[in-house]
């Protein structure tokens, strides 16, 4: 089945960088890559997603980018901003049954 | 649109009761659902996938005899923990694709479910 890694586990940025997350996924076949943002005891929520036959998608201040080859796809936040943090999960999707496996999340913080 | 909700949000419950969660999809239909638990500060890990009409496939290692799985109509799965105890505590959420839709799921607000 499909595995999904997240790097980093926690990551702490100053109000106004940048802040990267990466996912690298096994199977070669998925082809549907989400992004959650989840806050202390919330649902997740979508924020982005990018599908197989793109490279790279923008929404204001958070892109997303997807490498086929080395199978793996990256979250980008522009100038962020303390409502920015919380624990962020990607995701990747197979072929099969429409299911989301999704990596471990990271933990962002962002000092005012 | 694509509201996804959750009853109840959170039960606590003493050792050896079963406990029912239900699952809406409160403007469209889902023809499949997607039942997760998640423990404090892990991700989430998918517990069975819930398709109308017919019977849940559970990922390996959760017992189908005890998390109870019904998807009787496109709008509602419930998951009932059977005979819970301590371990089974852990904050449950459902997800919801719509039928015919996109690719996106929607996930519901979540269950904290304790029990003592």
């Amino acid at each position: 089945g499909e595995n999904v890694e997240q790097h980093p586990s926690t990551l702490s940025v100053q109000e106004g960088d940048s802040a990267v997350i990466k996912c690298t996924y096994s199977d070669s076949a998925s082809n549907y890559f989400p992004w959650y943002k989840q806050e202390l005891g919330k649902r997740p929520q979508l924020i982005i997603d990018i599908r197989s036959n793109v490279g790279e998608k923008k929404d204001q201040r958070i892109a997303v980018t997807l490498n086929k080859t080395a199978k793996h796809f990256s979250l980008h936040i522009t100038e962020t901003q303390p409502e920015d943090s919380a624990v962020y999960f990607c995701a990747a999707r197979s072929n099969a049954g429409n299911m989301l496996t999704f990596g471990g999340g990271t933990r962002l913080m962002v000092k005012p | 649109g694509a509201v996804v909700s959750q009853h109840p949000s959170w039960v606590i419950c003493k050792s050896g009761t079963s406990v029912k969660i239900e699952c809406r999809s409160l403007d469209f239909q889902a023809t499949t659902m997607f039942w997760y638990r998640q423990f404090p500060k892990q991700s989430l890990m998918l517990m069975a996938t819930s398709n109308e009409g017919s019977k849940a496939t559970y990922e390996q290692g959760v017992e189908k005899d005890k998390f109870l799985i019904n998807h009787a109509s496109l709008t509602l799965s419930t998951l009932t923990v059977t005979s819970a105890h301590p371990e089974d505590s852990s904050f449950y959420i459902c997800s919801a694709s719509a039928a015919g839709g996109p690719d996106t799921q929607y996930f519901g607000p979540g269950t904290r479910l304790t029990v003592l």
